[in-house]
């Protein structure tokens, strides 16, 4: 069963770079069914979509954290990565790394959800 | 980019039915995906695409969509359901590969 796993700093200091890996396990993260993601979750509050990879290493991100934010991939390793730079004390939360995956019906409609889940990291930013 | 709204909060007798809404412009273009979160814990998919359930999720869980407002309801709520609920769709704004995320509704099960 596949699973994912993140991993990093739970510390980071104001206005550093915070740098998270995904690690996947049980299956390839290179399958062309799926795009990988991270999500972050202040304390809290809601949820937030930061960004997706393709394996292929296309990327998307939210717009409001483009300027600071990179993921990236290693197939070889079967991980994916967020660096998360300038960051501050808002920038504190847990952070979820997830698979997103391809879905299409009779209809010809065509989507992604977020159907597998880390069990997330808490990165508090302080000095 | 999008936004999406939920109620902050709702509640429901045990074994009664409840409807949770997320309405943005753009599930006008896509349907929601609902997911689950207890304390502590990840976020769990329960519904996607039109009505679909994953493996594991009771079939007291549905979708519905109509105009720019989604819908989860639950048939019958269990004490077990009491959870914050998530809705999600793709931005429709031309970013059609950037997701956005309700503010989440928390649930109490009473």
């Amino acid at each position: 069963q596949l699973q994912l796993q993140e991993s990093g700093p739970g510390l980071v200091k104001p206005s550093e770079t915070l740098s998270l890996t995904c690690t996947v396990s049980g299956g390839s993260i290179s399958s062309s069914s799926y795009y990988w993601g991270w999500i972050r979750q202040p304390p809290g509050k809601g949820l937030e979509w930061i960004g997706s990879i393709y394996y292929s290493g296309s990327t998307y991100y939210n717009p409001s954290l483009k300027s600071r934010v990179t993921i990236s991939v290693d197939t070889s390793k079967n991980q994916f990565s967020l660096k998360l730079s300038s960051v501050t004390a808002a920038d504190t939360a847990v952070y979820y790394c997830a698979r997103l995956r391809y879905y299409y019906d009779s209809s010809g409609y065509y989507d992604w959800y977020f159907d597998l889940w880390g069990r997330g990291t808490l990165v508090t930013v302080s000095s | 980019s999008s936004e999406l709204t939920q109620d902050p909060a709702v509640s429901v007798a045990l074994g009664q039915t409840v409807r949770i809404t997320c309405q943005g412009d753009s599930l006008r273009s896509y349907y929601a995906s609902w997911y689950q979160q207890k304390p502590g814990q990840a976020p769990v998919l329960v519904i996607y695409g039109k009505n679909n359930r994953p493996s594991g999720i009771p079939d007291r869980f549905s979708g519905s969509s109509s105009g720019n407002t989604a819908s989860l309801t639950i048939t019958g709520a269990q004490a077990e359901d009491e959870a914050d609920y998530y809705c999600n769709s793709r931005d429709s704004s031309g970013n059609h590969l950037v997701w956005v995320f309700g503010g989440g509704t928390k649930l109490t099960v009473l």
